[in-house]
């Protein structure tokens, strides 16, 4: 079955534009999370959607924001970029069972604000 | 405070040989999970192994076990017979409580160089 797919691989944008990202999940996962990779602060969570309501948020200026649709993609928004945005971006999806376990992750977007 | 620790920012490993990475965490939660996860250079995190904190036994998935001391709040990952291709970024992660909060709480990974 297919996997996590982010899009796009790749982005490069500059001081004060916004971007969006976009998850699609595993297909029957319900719940995607979103997490910042960076060299200084490492991973870190920034949200989790469940059935299109954001469940979980992390510690984020209001900046950041995502939004999950009907068949569970996800997408997160940042505006006004800054330079320290500048990270891998990835998401994760899950069953979201109680016995569920396994998050699966994307290969990530990179981004680069200049 | 920090809630995973892995204390070794680089290791290099033999081929063939077995080598262990550090975790210890920090909950007060009586239920939560750990996690390990392997990130080539790709960038893809890739699953390799969970323990429950109720769980009896060690959690193993082929080449991977998790020695997981409960009193020492360890749950350290081992690799038995390294392949180059285990060259990777390795981190410990943690999830804390049940269905109502499933974030995950990363340390800050090992990078693991197996030399042939």
């Amino acid at each position: 079955k297919a996997g996590v797919t982010q899009t796009p691989r790749y982005l490069i944008k500059t001081r004060g534009q916004q971007v969006t990202l976009s998850c699609s999940p595993i297909s029957g996962h319900r719940s995607v999370s979103w997490y910042q990779q960076t060299p200084g602060q490492g991973l870190q969570f920034l949200f989790e959607y469940f059935s299109e309501t954001q469940r979980n948020k992390g510690n984020f200026p209001g900046r950041f924001s995502g939004r999950q649709f009907s068949n569970s993609r996800s997408e997160m928004n940042v505006s006004t970029l800054e330079l320290g945005d500048s990270a891998l971006y990835l998401c994760a999806s899950s069953l979201d069972s109680v016995t569920s376990v396994g998050y699966t992750f994307g290969s990530g977007t990179r981004l680069t604000v200049v | 405070a920090q809630k995973i620790t892995q204390t070794q920012p680089g290791m290099f490993v033999q081929e063939k040989e077995a080598v262990t990475l550090d975790c210890t965490y920090d909950t007060s939660d009586p239920s939560y999970g750990l996690f390990w996860y392997k990130q080539p250079s790709s960038g893809e995190m890739i699953f390799l192994i969970y323990q429950g904190s109720y769980d009896q036994q060690n959690a193993t998935e082929g080449r991977y076990s998790l020695n997981f001391q409960k009193a020492r709040k360890s749950a350290n990952l081992v690799i038995s017979a390294s392949q180059l291709g285990d060259s990777a970024m390795y981190f410990c992660a943690m999830r804390e409580g049940g269905t109502g909060r499933r974030a995950l709480t990363f340390g800050s990974g090992t990078r693991l160089q197996v030399q042939p």
